[in-house]
């Protein structure tokens, strides 16, 4: 079975302009989560979808925007780049809505990395 | 205020000994905790994943306990091996009103040496 698919893996752009990340959850998931991680901050999370719908989200300003497809696929936008935006950009599966009472197990993605110049 | 706190920073033992990293966090209110390992240009490997009422969940070598009334976990490597070298990261859920956080630890880098 094929893993979490994350593109581009490697990414550089830069300030002010705009980014798409596409994530590809292992088939049969229906929950993908994103997160964005800096050496400064960690893990941080960035929002969850469940069935083409956003069920859950961080404190991320609204530059920060994503969906999910009917097939499951997830595709996540940082519009207007900043610096500080440069992190690698984890995407997670699970086969159900993760964590509200739920023992899922999530897996992650190899991460989109991106730099911003 | 919810926060994840974890220790040491840093651990460096020898190949073959067994070693303890620990989580202290005041999330309320509590969902689960979970443990990741992370290897280095890598995305997070999920370890465990504990529920309020389970005090203890091994998975091969690794071994999380969880006191929910200190509000402590601790991640046990049994006869560590060169790739455990990696970092471990403390997740804790808390559940209000039907939805979730994750407040995230900021992660024990472990070198396992030969």
């Amino acid at each position: 079975k094929a893993g979490v698919t994350q593109t581009p893996r490697y990414l550089i752009k830069t300030r002010g302009q705009q980014v798409t990340l596409s994530c590809s959850p292992i088939s049969g998931h229906r929950s993908v989560s994103w997160y964005q991680q800096t050496p400064g901050q960690g893990l941080q999370f960035l929002f969850e979808y469940f069935s083409e719908t956003q069920r859950n989200k961080g404190n991320f300003p609204g530059r920060f925007s994503g969906r999910q497809f009917s097939n499951s696929r997830s595709e996540m936008n940082v519009s207007t780049l900043e610096l500080g935006d440069s992190a690698l950009y984890l995407c997670a599966s699970s086969l159900v809505l993760g964590a509200g009472g739920i023992t899922d197990t999530q897996y992650f993605g190899p991460g989109t990395r991106l730099t911003v110049l | 205020k919810n926060q994840v706190e974890q220790s040491p920073q840093s651990l460096i033992i020898l190949e073959g000994k067994n070693c303890t990293l620990q989580c202290n966090y005041t999330v309320s209110p509590f969902s689960n905790l979970r443990w990741y390992k992370q290897d280095t240009g890598r995305g997070p490997v999920s370890l465990t994943i504990m529920t309020f009422s389970e005090n203890t969940k091994s998975n091969g070598r690794y071994t999380a306990t969880l006191d929910a009334d200190t509000k402590q976990s601790s991640l046990h490597i049994t006869a560590s091996q060169l790739s455990d070298s990696a970092s471990y990261i403390c997740v804790v859920s808390a559940v209000t009103s039907g939805t979730y956080k994750y407040i995230f630890g900021t992660g024990t880098r472990l070198k396992v040496l030969a």
